[in-house]
C-alpha cells in the first residue's frame, strides 16, 4: 500500500491565475504518477499520465512535474472549465488515489 | 469510440450481496487490464480491484478482500465485480476503468487509466 497526500485540501482562485498543488508519496514512486480531474457528478478524467506527459486533447496549460515522492500539477492561466477537484494517483504498487485537491471560484 | 457501461448498483442491506457489470464496447476488451474504483458519497477516489488482461492476475484492496471478487468474460466484452457481505461502508458510486500505458520506467511502461464508465451506485443501508 503506498497512500498518497495531496495539497492544499482545496484552494480559491481566479481566473487567469497559475496555481500548484501537490502531491506526496508515502515511498518512492518513481515516475508513476498520474493526475486526474473531476467534475461534479462526472467520472475522472485523466489529465496527465507517468508524472508529465500530457494527454491527448488537454490543453498545454496543464503541466506536471516531479521525481520519487514528490509531485506538481501546475496549471498555468485557470479557466472557468477548470475549476474542480484534482486527484492524483500512483502506478507503481497496484493503485492508490490522493484525497484531491479542490479548485475553487475566488 | 471507447464506452464503457456499469450496471447493477441498488440499495442493498448489509450482509448481502451484489453483482456489478461493466460493458465494455468500441476497444479490443480482450487485450485490456481492467479496474474497479469507487467513490463514497462527497469523498475521494479509492481504488478497488484490477484483472489482467487474461485474467491470470487479479488483485484487490485491503478494504475488499476476501469479500469482493473481480472477473472478465471476454465472450462478452464485459468486467464483473462480485460483492458480499457488503458492509454500509462500502456505500459508493463504482467506476470501471480501462488501464493504459504509455512509455518506458524501471517497473514497465506507466499505467493509467485512459477511459471511465459513468459509475452505479451502491447504497448499504438497513
Amino acid at each position: 500500500d503506498t497512500p498518497l497526500t495531496q495539497s492544499p485540501p482545496s484552494l480559491s482562485a481566479s481566473v487567469g491565475d497559475t496555481v500548484n498543488m501537490t502531491c506526496r508519496a508515502s515511498q518512492s514512486v518513481n515516475i508513476y504518477l498520474n493526475w486526474y480531474q473531476q467534475k461534479p457528478g462526472k467520472s475522472p478524467k485523466v489529465l496527465i499520465s507517468a508524472t508529465s506527459i500530457l494527454q491527448s486533447g488537454v490543453p498545454s496549460r496543464f503541466s506536471g512535474s516531479g521525481l520519487g515522492t514528490d509531485f506538481t500539477l501546475t496549471i498555468s492561466g485557470l479557466q472557468p472549465e477548470d475549476f474542480a477537484t484534482y486527484y492524483c494517483q500512483q502506478t507503481y504498487s497496484l493503485s492508490s488515489f490522493g484525497p484531491g485537491t479542490k479548485v475553487e471560484i475566488k | 469510440q471507447v464506452q464503457l457501461v456499469e450496471a447493477g448498483g441498488g440499495v442493498v442491506q448489509p450482509g448481502t450481496s451484489l453483482r456489478l457489470s461493466c460493458a465494455a464496447s468500441g476497444f479490443d476488451f480482450s487485450s485490456s487490464a481492467m479496474h474497479w474504483v469507487r467513490q463514497a458519497p462527497g469523498k475521494g477516489l479509492e481504488w478497488v480491484a484490477v484483472i489482467s488482461y487474461d485474467a491470470s492476475d487479479k488483485y484487490l484492496a485491503d478494504s475488499v478482500k476476501g469479500r469482493f471478487t473481480i472477473s472478465r468474460d471476454d465472450s462478452k466484452n464485459t468486467l464483473y465485480l462480485q460483492m458480499n457481505n457488503l458492509r454500509p461502508d462500502d456505500t459508493a458510486v463504482y467506476f470501471c476503468a480501462r488501464e493504459n500505458y504509455s512509455g518506458s520506467g524501471s517497473r514497465g511502461p506507466p499505467k493509467y487509466f485512459d477511459h471511465w464508465g459513468q459509475g452505479t451506485l451502491v447504497t448499504v443501508s438497513s
